[in-house]
């Protein structure tokens, strides 16, 4: 496997399901994401983990529970959602390096969410 | 306050013609970086170009430059010799060095390259 793989790439579940959003980089980074694309909107930053800390949390609802156990991996954890939460999820990585702007993110082919 | 303003929701244009995506930003960061992404219909988004604010050249990679006006805040994307492979979704993203990892996206714009 090369680059970011996500899995699943479609899921749909009912609103009081738990389900898992898996990410897996291969790039040797230091930093992922996980970004929420909604139709009509621009992509939304929601979670950052920079050496496996959380460094940022947009103000994601607590039924979006991220976990990072290694720099290669990033898991979205689900449960009692909304079919508002319904979306494109898209992981990426970078290699994070301090006072550079130029850290270019590379993405997941995404899993597309359909809550019912 | 959006960020990354992308005022054209569609394009088309004709294959082996130049197209030119706009793209304008709002920042009082000196140092920012603006990137520009395709995603296609699979989903993926795939980083095409970078500038950073201190580049005084316009960026190039292949068929794609950035013609980038600092005083007027703007970072159109110009695809050059348009390909039926380049029909897709464009971002535009902005990352400000003050405000940690975020990249701020704007809503995007749908090419149709015809052949």
């Amino acid at each position: 496997e090369t680059g970011v793989t996500q899995t699943p790439r479609h899921l749909v579940m009912g609103m009081t399901n738990k389900k898992s959003l898996k990410c897996e980089q291969h790039l040797g980074h230091n930093a992922m994401y996980w970004y929420k694309q909604s139709a009509k909107k621009p992509l939304e930053l929601m979670f950052v983990y920079n050496f496996k800390e959380q460094t940022e949390n947009n103000s994601v609802p607590s039924r979006f529970s991220p976990e990072c156990p290694n720099s290669s991996h990033l898991f979205l954890h689900l449960h009692t959602l909304q079919p508002e939460d319904s979306a494109l999820y898209l992981c990426a990585s970078s290699q994070e390096l301090a006072g550079v702007s130029y850290n270019e993110q590379f993405f997941g082919p995404g899993t597309r969410l359909t809550v019912l | 306050a959006q960020k990354i303003t992308q005022t054209q929701p569609g394009m088309f244009v004709q294959e082996k013609e130049a197209v030119t995506l706009d793209c304008t930003y709002d920042t009082s960061d000196q140092s920012y970086g603006l990137f520009w992404y395709k995603q296609p219909s699979s989903g993926e988004m795939i980083f095409l170009i970078y500038q950073g604010s201190y580049d005084e050249q316009n960026a190039t990679e292949g068929r794609y430059s950035l013609n980038f006006q600092k005083a007027r805040k703007s970072a159109n994307l110009v695809i050059s010799a348009s390909q039926l492979g380049d029909s897709a979704m464009y971002f535009c993203a902005m990352r400000e060095m003050d405000s940690g990892y975020a990249l701020n996206f704007g809503k995007g714009t749908s090419l149709l390259v015809t052949p």
